[in-house]
């Protein structure tokens, strides 16, 4: 799998975008950008997706750039529910037998 | 609203007991995973199963068993548990094909083992 390197941690205000930044330079060609955050004492929660084009879903955007070297989380409208770890993960389509591996994240802390 | 549910939210045991972990999800996934999760040390797989009856080893798998005799359900077994056994438990399922890496997770399982 593509290493990546995401910030150790950023506050966000209530009610404002929160841009989440990735980098993964080594990524192939058919390896995927995934999104995960895990909120304290909760099991992960998947976010989103994406292999080229940019992704929308209820929960965010997901911004790749055209080389595919790095990606953005946007979380539109963030709340305090928000305040979670987010972890950034790039991996091809697998055969059975591969794990996710989540790497340190970035810990957002959404602010009053 | 889909669902990966765990038997209980936290369990405490003695060295020496077996432990089950039960793991069920309505999902109709294909496959299903036992992690466990440790502070410093990230998510390590234990084990996971494609299909029923299925099951392969992850990284960690000594000490642990596992079970899947129905699609939905997947066992986690502590045969004689230890005190370095104490860590959150968490089951995952996932579909196939794109969807493979998309894994849903329970609440976790805090295991204490004393």
């Amino acid at each position: 799998d593509a290493k990546t390197t995401q910030p150790t941690s950023m506050d966000c205000a209530e009610g404002r975008a929160a841009n989440l930044p990735c980098n993964h330079s080594t990524i192939s060609g058919n390896e995927y950008v995934y999104w995960y955050r895990q909120i304290h004492s909760q099991g992960p929660q998947y976010i989103i997706h994406g292999l080229k084009n940019n992704e929308t879903n209820e929960m965010a955007s997901l911004i790749i750039t055209e080389d595919r070297k790095s990606s953005t989380l946007i979380l539109p409208h963030a709340t305090l529910r928000d305040t979670a770890v987010y972890y950034c993960i790039v991996r091809g389509l697998a055969a059975a037998g591969n794990k996710l591996t989540f790497g340190g994240g970035t810990r957002v802390l959404v602010k009053p | 609203d889909v669902k990966v549910t765990q038997s209980s939210r936290y369990l405490v045991k003695r060295t020496g007991e077996k432990v089950f972990l039960e793991c069920v999800q309505d999902m109709d996934h294909e496959n299903m995973f036992w992690y466990r999760q440790d502070p410093g040390l990230g998510l390590r797989l234990i084990y996971f199963s494609y299909d029923v009856k299925m099951k392969e080893k992850g990284d960690i798998p000594e000490g642990y068993s596992v079970s899947r005799e129905k699609k939905e359900r997947f066992s986690l077994i502590l045969e004689s548990a230890s005190t370095n056994q104490t860590s959150m438990y968490l089951c995952a399922s996932s579909g196939m094909g794109e969807s493979y890496n998309e894994q849903f997770f329970g609440p976790g399982t805090r295991l204490t083992v004393l």
